[in-house]
This record gives C-alpha cells, sequence and structure tokens, in this order.
C-alpha cells in the first residue's frame, strides 16, 4: 500500500506566487522526510529534507513544514518561478531500513509566466 | 566529481530478452538502491545493496528480476524474460556507507527500458 499520500496531482501557479504540496505518512518509524525535483528525462534531484525533530527547514525559497503529531509535512515553494516548472515527489524513510525512500505519487507544478 | 552513473540510457529489448542495467554509484559510496517509475506513477523501491550485499529485496518481484553489486565494477539489475509490463524508468541512487549524509542519496539519470 501506499505508505506516503501526496496531493494534489497537479499544480498551476502564476509566476511570483505561492506553491504547496503536501503530504502524509502513517508509519511513525520514519524519521527522514526527502524532497525530489524532476524534470522531463533526467533523475530525481534533492531538494531539501527535514528530520522530525525539527518543525521547519527554510534553504532560499524553499520551505519545509513538519507537523509531527499530524504525520503531516508540506513543501512551500515561494516567489514561484517558471523554471521550477517539474515534477515534485516527497518521500519517507527510515534509519531500520536502510533509508530506502517510500515515495509519493508526485505532483505536477506549472508556474505560468 | 562525477555523480552516480547509469548505462545505457534508453535500453529496447523483444519480449522474452534479457534486460542489463547498470549503475556506477558516485566516487566513496558503498550504498546503492534501484527504484522503478512507471508512466504516470511515482518512484518504487525495488532493491538495497552493499558491496557484495543484497540488504533489503522487498520491493522486488520474485521471479526474473536480479540485482548484484559485486566488489569491483557497477551494480547490475538483470530481468530476465523481459514483458511489455517491465517499460520503465529505472533508477539508480547512491548513498555514503559512514558519516554525515547517509541518509541522503543521489540520483542517476535513468535506464529507460521499452519493451517490444
Amino acid at each position: 500500500q501506499q505508505q506516503v499520500k501526496q496531493s494534489p496531482q497537479s499544480l498551476i501557479v502564476q509566476k511570483g506566487g505561492i506553491s504547496i504540496i503536501n503530504c502524509a505518512y502513517e508509519n511513525t518509524a520514519f524519521d527522514y522526510f526527502p524532497w525530489y525535483q524532476q524534470f522531463p528525462g533526467k533523475g530525481p534531484a534533492l531538494l531539501i529534507a527535514i528530520r522530525p525533530d525539527v518543525s521547519e527547514k527554510k534553504e532560499g525559497r524553499f520551505t519545509i513544514s513538519f507537523n509531527k503529531s499530524a504525520k503531516q509535512f508540506s513543501l512551500h515553494i515561494m516567489d514561484s518561478q517558471p523554471g521550477d516548472s517539474a515534477t515534485y515527489f516527497c518521500a519517507a524513510s527510515r534509519q531500520t531500513s536502510g533509508y530506502a525512500l517510500n515515495f509519493g505519487k508526485g505532483t505536477s507544478l506549472l508556474v505560468t509566466p | 566529481n562525477a555523480g552516480v552513473m547509469q548505462n545505457p540510457r534508453h535500453l529496447v529489448r523483444r519480449r522474452g530478452q534479457e534486460a542489463r542495467l547498470r549503475c556506477s554509484p558516485m566516487k566513496g559510496h558503498s550504498h546503492v538502491y534501484w527504484y522503478r517509475q512507471l508512466p504516470e506513477e511515482g518512484l518504487k523501491f525495488m532493491v538495497y545493496l552493499q558491496k557484495e550485499n543484497i540488504i533489503d529485496e522487498s520491493g522486488m518481484p520474485k521471479e526474473r528480476f536480479s540485482a548484484e553489486f559485486p566488489k569491483e565494477g557497477p551494480s547490475i539489475l538483470r530481468i530476465q524474460q523481459v514483458v511489455r509490463g517491465d517499460s520503465a524508468a529505472y533508477f539508480c541512487a547512491s548513498s555514503p556507507s559512514a558519516g554525515r549524509g547517509t541518509d541522503t542519496q543521489y540520483f542517476g539519470p535513468g535506464t529507460r527500458l521499452t519493451v517490444l
């Protein structure tokens, strides 16, 4: 079964707007939550990651918000740009499984000029 | 500083043939993971290997699929007697075995397998 649920499936945002992608998980043993960005025909590239002892992490225009009690985490892309148009995947993993990644199904983001 | 390398980038096979996908991890990385991405779907974990050992193969189909990571050379994902449903993008990722960053995986460009 899908261990990480991601929404929305697709998202259209105007240039300069905020893109928000949400993920939820069930397994409380997960202890590492990365986000990956994938362009067509390319491999996923690590964007930003967080551990459950932190509620928020910011790197440039990208911020992860983490709610441990709700078992939810989200990616916020501030000042979205057309170059951000890509597919975004959230994932969760745990040390006891060698950090094998459980991915969400992905969100296709389109940023319009 | 080369990243994760995969070859071939594209592979076409007829039903019943064998497919061999190769992955060279980043320098200094000794953990390799294989994932499969079906069209319009996310990535699914297949297998996790360290040098000469399969650590977790819980995501790999029981039949026709095998993986290895020998002491010398790249990791190999082997699919025997391919069927059309095997058509997908196969990604390899690597991570370091010790120290900071063991939780972080870096992905290769993938091998796109098409079964005719």
